[in-house]
């Protein structure tokens, strides 16, 4: 399959941890990137690569791969950390794919 | 500071052709891999197309390919789509965006321009 499944929501409680996965057959041979979107404005890429954060990004999240699920956690979830999340990595041919997001919600 | 600044969007029928462009700036345009992706109205984001740093080498995504062409101008900085054959499934907000470690990884983004395809 040349998709790449992501589950569509998830909650967590202000200050406790949450792991959103990405499934798909691209990612036993490439890493996924991992992008958060708010409401209204472009995506900024939070995890790339086995487990690298931009600058500025906090490092209450991170990355992780298993064999065809990539992972990215979010240690200590802020009320900021609200928002849509999705995944990306290449495939064999060179194209690129998008999971479907994970909207991510904290009581 | 990079800056990825997309025009060309707006409205046009179903059947037309419109041309999206995304200057740079606070780069080295003409090193790096650049990409479009789309995102529909609630929808979520969808890769379009990439193209490496001289214009060489490009790829499509299935639903464009042979509709949309993807060409850079590293003497002006700027990045093109040229999108023919518009339908209204088409009908997305477009990203320009940067392509590092080797194009694999999308880091930039610009705000985007709304292409609307209606009747």
């Amino acid at each position: 399959s040349s998709d790449l499944t992501q589950d569509p929501a998830v909650s967590v409680a202000l200050g406790q941890t949450v792991r959103i996965t990405c499934q798909g057959d691209s990612l036993r041979m490439y890493y996924a990137s991992w992008y958060q979107q708010k409401a209204g404005q472009a995506p900024v890429l939070v995890i790339y690569g086995k487990n690298n954060r931009p600058s500025g990004i906090p490092d209450r999240l991170s990355g992780s791969t298993s064999g065809n699920t990539a992972s990215l956690t979010i240690t200590g979830a802020q009320a900021e950390d609200e928002a849509d999340y999705y995944c990306n990595s290449r495939d064999s041919s060179g194209n690129h794919l998008f999971g479907a997001g994970t909207k991510v919600t904290v009581l | 500071e990079v800056q990825l600044v997309e025009s060309g969007g707006g409205l046009v029928q179903p059947g037309g052709s419109l041309r999206l462009s995304c200057a740079a700036s606070g780069f080295t345009f003409s090193s790096d891999w650049m990409h479009w992706v789309r995102q529909a109205p609630g929808k979520g984001l969808v890769w379009v197309s990439r193209i490496n740093s001289d214009g060489s080498y490009t790829r499509y995504a299935d639903s464009v390919k042979g509709r949309f062409t993807i060409s850079r101008d590293n003497a002006k900085n700027t990045l093109y789509l040229q999108m023919n054959s518009l339908r209204a499934e088409d009908t997305a907000v477009y990203y320009c965006t940067r392509g590092i470690v080797g194009g694999d990884v999308i880091d930039y983004w610009g705000q985007g321009t709304l292409v609307t395809v209606s009747a």
